[in-house]
C-alpha cells in the first residue's frame, strides 16, 4: 500500500527556534496533503491543507505566520514551526491522499516535537 | 457546530470478548465516515471508509457500521494485538480529505 515518511519522529528544540517537519509520499504523487496537530488525550485537529504550487489553506485559529507549509513538489510537504515555544510542543502529523482522492488517506507516523 | 463524539472513552475486554465501539456524528454534507487504529505514538493506521446509511465493512475481527446518526465498530473475539486507540473521523466535504476526528476509545484486550 501507499506510504507516507515523515521525518524526524522526535525533535527537541529551545524556545525561540525553528523547526522543520517533512512529509514525503514514497510510491504516490499528492496533490493536496494535510497536516494535523495532536495534544496529549485529545483528538487530531487539522491544521492545514497543503496545496502543490499553491499557497497553504489554514483552518481557523491556526497562525499561518507561525506554521509555514511548503508543498513544492508533488511528493514532498514541509511545515515549519517558527519561534517555537513550549505551548507548540505536540505531535504532528502529516496526511496524503493518492491521486487527489482515495478512500484510503495515509499518514505518516508522526513528529513529537518537544520545545524547552 | 461539526462534530464528532466517541464512546466509551476507554475499554478493557478480555481476549475473546466481543463488544462495540460508537461513534456519533453531527455534520452536513458528509462525505465519508473513517476509522483508523493508532498505536501509541505512531500516526492512525487506516481501517475503513463508510459512505452511505446502512453500509457495512469487515476486515478480520472488525466489522464497522453506519446509520445516519452514528457508526459502530464492532470487535468480535478480540486478541491482545488489538490494543490500541480506535478513531472515528468524518469527511467534512468543502475539501476532500480534510478530516474532523473524534478522541478515539482507548481499547486494552487482557489475555
Amino acid at each position: 500500500g501507499a506510504v507516507v515518511s515523515q521525518h524526524p519522529s522526535r525533535v527537541i528544540c529551545k524556545s525561540g527556534t525553528s523547526v522543520k517537519i517533512e512529509c514525503r509520499s514514497l510510491d504516490f504523487q499528492a496533490t493536496t496533503m494535510f497536516w494535523y496537530r495532536q495534544f496529549p488525550k485529545q483528538s487530531l485537529m487539522l491544521m492545514a491543507t497543503s496545496n502543490e504550487g499553491s499557497k497553504a489553506t489554514y483552518e481557523q485559529g491556526v497562525e499561518k505566520d507561525k506554521f509555514l507549509i511548503n508543498h513544492a513538489s508533488l511528493t514532498l510537504s514541509t511545515l515549519t514551526v517558527t519561534s517555537a515555544h513550549p505551548e507548540d510542543s505536540s505531535f504532528y502529523i502529516c496526511s496524503a491522499a493518492e491521486d487527489g482522492w482515495s478512500e484510503k488517506l495515509f499518514f505518516g507516523s508522526g513528529t513529537q516535537l518537544s520545545v524547552l | 457546530e461539526d462534530q464528532v463524539t466517541q464512546s466509551p472513552e476507554a475499554l478493557r475486554l478480555q481476549e475473546g470478548e466481543s463488544s462495540s465501539l460508537n461513534c456519533s456524528y453531527t455534520v452536513s454534507g458528509l462525505r465519508g465516515l473513517f476509522w483508523y487504529r493508532q498505536d501509541p505514538g505512531k500516526g492512525p493506521e487506516f481501517l475503513f471508509t463508510l459512505y452511505s446509511a446502512g453500509e457495512e465493512k469487515e476486515k478480520e475481527r472488525l466489522k464497522a457500521t453506519l446509520t445516519k446518526k452514528e457508526s459502530f465498530l464492532h470487535i468480535t473475539a478480540p486478541k491482545p494485538e488489538d490494543s490500541a486507540t480506535y478513531l472515528c473521523a468524518v469527511d467534512r466535504g468543502s475539501t476532500l480529505g480534510r478530516l474532523y476526528f473524534g478522541r478515539g476509545t482507548q481499547l486494552t484486550v487482557w489475555p
